[in-house]
């Protein structure tokens, strides 16, 4: 079947503009989890959903970074003011995890590479 | 918190020698799973195994192998006859149950196989 996809593969923009880069999910995945990998700072995760809970947004770096999750599916993770350290492969995960349940393999689509020039 | 090492930024072998990856954890918690997935040139994470902390057991998967030892926190990896399409570079991760579930990285060895 499908695997996770992300859109768009690139995405290059001018310091101060927002980005929003998407991901979907396997279908049927409960759970989905943004991360980002950066030369600094390696792989560091960002935020997770699960089902219609609040979200886990503790590895969110500023509060110029935001996510929603649309209907339990597709994930859009917003980037505003865009900065240079912003420069990064940022991946999306999901997985078929539930609240209290035992855990799951999480499963990458190919990320996103966003540069800010 | 959890932490993963993997001291080896980079290794460099020729086919057909086989080649340890080494990865070492902390954590508090008594549940735990470590991970390993491969990163090729395309950039996508693969998985390639899991272990829970209460199964010991060494595993074999074609020219794969994986040593789990709890009495020194690794959780090594093994590639018998290296093959040019092993090259990338690969994370070893952790987790925990509770929570988030997130995944926490070590900062990845890239294996460059040479013919």
């Amino acid at each position: 079947g499908a695997g996770v996809s992300q859109s768009p593969s690139n995405k290059v923009t001018e310091k101060g503009k927002d980005v929003e880069l998407r991901c979907d999910p396997i279908s049927g995945h409960t759970a989905l989890y943004w991360y980002r990998q950066s030369l600094g700072q390696g792989l560091e995760f960002l935020i997770y959903f699960q089902g219609n809970s609040a979200p886990d947004k503790s590895g969110l770096p500023s509060d110029r970074f935001s996510a929603e999750r649309t209907g339990g599916s597709v994930s859009t993770l917003t980037i505003q003011r865009t900065q240079q350290e912003d420069s990064a492969v940022y991946l999306c995960a999901s997985s078929l995890a539930i609240a209290g349940g035992p855990l799951e393999t999480q499963y990458f689509g190919p990320g996103t590479r966003l540069l800010v020039l | 918190a959890q932490k993963v090492t993997q001291a080896q930024t980079e290794i460099s072998v020729v086919e057909k020698e086989d080649v340890t990856l080494d990865c070492v954890y902390e954590t508090r918690d008594t549940t735990y799973y470590l991970f390993w997935y491969k990163q090729p040139p395309s950039g996508e994470l693969v998985f390639l195994i899991r272990r829970n902390s209460f199964d010991e057991q060494n595993e074999i998967s074609g020219r794969y192998s994986w040593n789990f030892q709890k009495s020194t926190s690794s959780f090594n990896f093994t590639i018998t006859a290296s093959q040019v399409v092993d090259s990338a570079v690969y994370f070893c991760a952790l987790t925990v149950i509770q929570g988030a579930q997130k995944l926490v990285f070590g900062q990845g060895t890239r294996l460059t196989i040479n013919p």
